[in-house]
């Protein structure tokens, strides 16, 4: 099964600031990987997939980039809406497996 | 307007059965795959399951191999997960999804396994 390590698990951050999140395979996936983001009583929605294609609707603060087996995803100027948990996604290889999640919250 | 509507959860006791089903609309539901996700109280998501357009392939997590089967009801727009032989660990949110990638999400449902 391919391991996604997630860091960090959670961060504090004010408005305006840059998030990078970073998301590792313990093996190469390509650029099979999106990122979710999941806000707190609320399912998750995507916010990129093939590891940097922005969904429909998604502010352009929000980046993705890797190949391989290292990954990030980046939030430019965050703003109060972003305080959410986010989530990488491997759909290389079957189990698909998802990152520990990495909670952003408020400094 | 797409949407998924999971349905089926509640509360059953350990070894017990239930049924999830996910109404689909605003989309070609024949025309994708579709995922299930499951989430337990304060962790982070797991992938259960994925079952091809034609309901040919299927694919389970090794936790649920045996005890869970997903299947799909093309005419009617429906996703199903039965579940069988159900464990404390199994309690979580159940989310259906669509395509292998994860698109879209329902809102899921509940899931609660215990004596």
């Amino acid at each position: 099964d391919i391991q996604m390590t997630q860091s960090p698990s959670s961060l504090s951050a004010s408005v305006g600031d840059r998030v990078i999140i970073t998301c590792r395979a313990s093996q190469v996936i390509r650029n099979d990987l999106g990122w979710y983001q999941q806000r707190p009583g609320k399912a998750p929605r995507r916010l990129i997939h093939t590891a940097s294609t922005l969904q429909d609707g998604v502010p352009s603060r929000f980046s993705g980039s890797g190949s391989g087996t290292e990954f990030t995803l980046t939030i430019n100027s965050l703003q109060p809406d972003d305080f959410a948990t986010y989530y990488c996604l491997q759909y290389n290889s079957y189990p698909l497996t998802f990152g520990g999640g990495t909670k952003v919250e408020v400094k | 307007e797409v949407e998924l509507v999971e349905s089926g959860g509640g509360l059953v006791q350990p070894g017990e059965s239930l049924r999830l089903s996910c109404a689909v609309s605003g989309f070609h539901f024949g025309s994708f795959w579709m995922t299930w996700v499951r989430q337990a109280p304060g962790k982070g998501l797991e992938w259960v399951a994925n079952i091809k357009q034609d309901g040919g392939q299927t694919y389970y997590v090794d936790s649920v191999k045996g005890r869970f089967t997903i299947s799909r009801d093309n005419a009617n727009n429906l996703l199903y997960l039965q579940m069988h032989s159900l464990r404390v660990e199994d309690t979580a949110i159940y989310y259906c999804a669509r395509q292998t990638t994860v698109t879209l999400w329902g809102q899921g449902t509940l899931v609660t396994v215990s004596s």
